[in-house]
């Protein structure tokens, strides 16, 4: 079975600070892995993929994230936080051949506050 | 969320009505999801379908109904059984034909909040 642990449920950081999303995950097989943001009352919009290519995955926004096998791990990063930026950011696992009816794991999320 | 398109943005319901959402989508893509998300809760998955005039449940199917007639359309019925109906409702798409777990990217409409009165 395929699990994601979103280790902080709120991250709050000043305006022009690095951002850290902390993610792990549990998955038998190679995962593909995911970050999605949502901002309040909206659907979710991809941010960044890995799909076992480079392990160094460049989103949208400048966000990044690195795929770090050895450590389950699938932190999201952005050098310097904007005031748009203050949503909710879901990491997702997609197993094709782990469990769940549609292969698709949902983390429970982070809540990202920016303090100007 | 271009491409995908839910209404009502947002739904009032009395107890044991029954109330349905539309998901429209022209983006061609053969699977559609229905999501529905608590706070602090993350997404749960309620029914999917990868094909017209098929679908299959989900984590949390009860009391909840779909068709899926057209591809472009895949709307949810949340009937009087679902006993605490209140959430926000996403609908999702994504390509491909070889089953729903293999499609790696999903689009997400901008979602219909549902509050029982």
């Amino acid at each position: 079975a395929q699990s994601v642990t979103q280790l902080d449920s709120h991250v709050s950081v000043s305006e022009g600070t690095p951002v850290l999303l902390r993610c792990n995950y549990s998955s038998s097989y190679s995962p593909s892995l995911f970050w999605y943001v949502q901002h309040p009352n909206k659907g979710l919009q991809l941010l960044l993929k890995y799909t076992s290519a480079a392990t160094l995955v460049k989103g949208i926004n400048g966000f990044e994230a690195e795929f770090k096998k050895s450590e389950t791990s699938f932190h999201l990063t952005k050098p310097s936080a904007h005031m748009s930026d203050a949503a909710e950011y879901f990491c997702v696992v997609s197993d094709p051949q782990g469990g769940g009816a549609d292969g698709l794991t949902f983390g429970k999320g982070t809540h990202l506050i920016i303090q100007p | 969320d271009g491409g995908i398109t839910q209404s009502p943005k947002y739904l009032f319901r009395k107890e044991g009505q029954n109330v349905t959402l539309s998901c429209e989508q022209n983006l061609n893509h053969d699977a559609m999801y229905w999501y529905r998300q608590d706070p602090g809760q993350g997404l749960r998955l309620i029914y999917y379908s990868q094909i017209v005039n098929d679908f299959q449940k989900g984590d949390i199917a009860e009391g909840y109904s779909v068709s899926r007639e057209k591809k472009e359309s895949f709307p949810l019925t949340v009937t009087s059984a679902q006993k605490n109906p209140t959430a926000f409702y996403l609908c999702a798409t994504a390509g491909g034909t070889s089953g729903p777990s293999s499609y790696n990217e999903q689009f997400f409409g901008p979602g219909t909040r549902l509050t029982v009165l």
